[in-house]
């Protein structure tokens, strides 16, 4: 199994600008999560899916965050407009209910 | 809400000696898991060791063992031997013990350097 594949790996973005970062989980898992990471806040759970549907989307820090999953094997986590303070390691990870969970390599997004 | 703190933001050790990373946690529950993360410069998330709560036996991986205090809420994780590679980012973590999507609720990391 290739593992939790995120593209791109790398992002550098204008103020403004949309930005789409995509998610393909492990094949045959069901929950997917999407994580920030920055220096200051650590690891923060933005929102979640099980088979596909939310559960939780209160880490979204606001509207300009947009989540979708409309495959068992593709997720898309879109800023519209990107700021700044956007600027962080975008982390996918996939589980399959009481298992282990599996990272992607993770999206460095620059936004300046 | 359940919470995990790491009281050691930075950690150092001299190759092949034993290092402990502190790890404590809040819950309500009595069922759940706990988990140790490695995070290289590379910045990949990589499972270390799990511990199930109802287990009182602690997790072993090779080099790696935990010890999990349960009343006291404690998790930490051992390193023997440490070798260069072990030096990165380490995240304890934590979910519960139910079927179904359930979130990773993370600490705030402990960098541990190797001096060789």
């Amino acid at each position: 199994d290739a593992g939790v594949i995120q593209s791109p790996r790398h992002e550098v973005t204008e103020m403004g600008q949309e930005v789409t970062l995509r998610c393909k989980p492990i094949s045959g898992h069901n929950s997917l999560f999407w994580y920030r990471q920055t220096m200051m806040r650590g690891l923060e759970l933005l929102i979640y899916f099980n088979n596909n549907v939310p559960i939780d989307d209160s880490g979204m820090p606001e509207d300009r965050f947009s989540a979708k999953m409309p495959n068992a094997s593709f997720s898309t986590l879109k800023i519209q407009p990107s700021e700044p303070r956007d600027s962080a390691v975008y982390f996918c990870a996939s589980s399959l209910s009481l298992g282990g969970y599996t990272f992607g390599s993770g999206t460095r997004l620059t936004v300046v | 809400a359940q919470t995990v703190t790491q009281s050691q933001p930075e950690m150092s050790v001299q190759e092949a000696e034993t290092v402990t990373l502190s790890c404590t946690y809040d819950t309500s529950e009595s069922d759940y898991y706990l988990f140790w993360y490695k995070q290289p410069p590379s910045r990949q998330m990589i499972l270390v060791i799990r511990q199930e709560a109802y287990k009182q036996q602690n997790a072993t991986e090779n080099r790696f063992s935990v010890n999990f205090q349960k009343a006291a809420k404690s998790f930490s994780l051992k390193i023997s031997d440490s070798q260069l590679g072990d030096a990165a980012m380490y995240f304890c973590a934590y979910r519960r013990a139910i079927q179904g999507a359930q979130k990773l609720v993370f600490g705030q990391g402990t960098r541990l350097t190797i001096n060789p």
